[in-house]
């Protein structure tokens, strides 16, 4: 089976980083995700890990580590509008596209 | 270009009864993926079209089924309504058939049927 922690719910100021944590456990791991999701609305992608290490993109980075079943998101000069939910995501060989989520970590961004 | 559409976006139905929501994915796109939203028990796999073939299921019972036809539109269908089966229903799409990277999904607005 499958099994994706992540925290339930994080505040941080505006303008402030912000590090939310993801842990799994996974047979045959292929990649994770990260997902922003706005309150009613559809979930967007930030970023895909497969190998170790650290991708930056802008204001987000994704951090991957697979022998410790571990990944970050790190945000960046928080902005309000970064309140959402991130959705931390992974994939096992069986298909790239079969995404089991972890259940969210809702970010308030407070001003 | 388009983003992925799914009609419609609400829906009221009652226990027993059927319902088929309908995905279009991206231009290009022919890999069509379907999940369901809810707070208990977040976001879960459907299942997944690719060239109208089923690739992979995940663990729902057999009320829910899809399919996917040629032009890589996607239909889902639930028979029997329960209660339970009141969420979001998302689909989304990759594959695309140039040159960019396949793994990134693309999801709809999702629709919302409540089952009463």
């Amino acid at each position: 089976g499958q099994n994706i922690d992540q925290p339930t719910e994080m505040t941080a100021t505006e303008g402030a980083i912000v590090q939310i944590n993801c842990t799994y456990q996974t047979s045959g791991f292929n990649g994770l995700f990260w997902y922003q999701q706005h309150a009613g609305e559809a979930p967007t992608f930030l970023s895909y890990n497969v190998l170790d290490g650290l991708e930056e993109k802008g204001r987000f980075s994704s951090f991957l580590s697979r022998s410790k079943g571990y990944s970050y998101l790190l945000l960046k000069e928080l902005q309000m509008k970064d309140s959402a939910s991130y959705l931390c995501a992974v994939t096992n060989s069986g298909s790239a596209r079969q995404l089991t989520f972890g259940s969210g970590t809702q970010l308030t961004v407070l001003p | 270009k388009a983003g992925v559409t799914q009609t419609p976006r609400y829906l009221i139905k009652t226990r027993g009864q059927q319902v088929t929501l309908s995905c279009s994915p991206i231009s290009g796109h022919r890999s069509v993926s379907w999940y369901q939203q809810t707070p208990g028990q977040g976001l879960q796999f459907l299942f997944e079209y690719f060239s109208e073939t089923q690739r992979n299921k995940g663990n729902f019972p057999g009320r829910f089924s899809g399919r996917q036809f040629s032009n890589s539109r996607s239909e889902m269908n639930v028979s029997t309504l329960e209660l339970g089966d009141s969420a979001l229903y998302l689909c989304a799409s990759s594959s695309p058939s140039t040159g960019e990277s396949s793994y990134e999904q693309y999801f709809g607005p999702g629709t919302r049927l409540t089952v009463t």
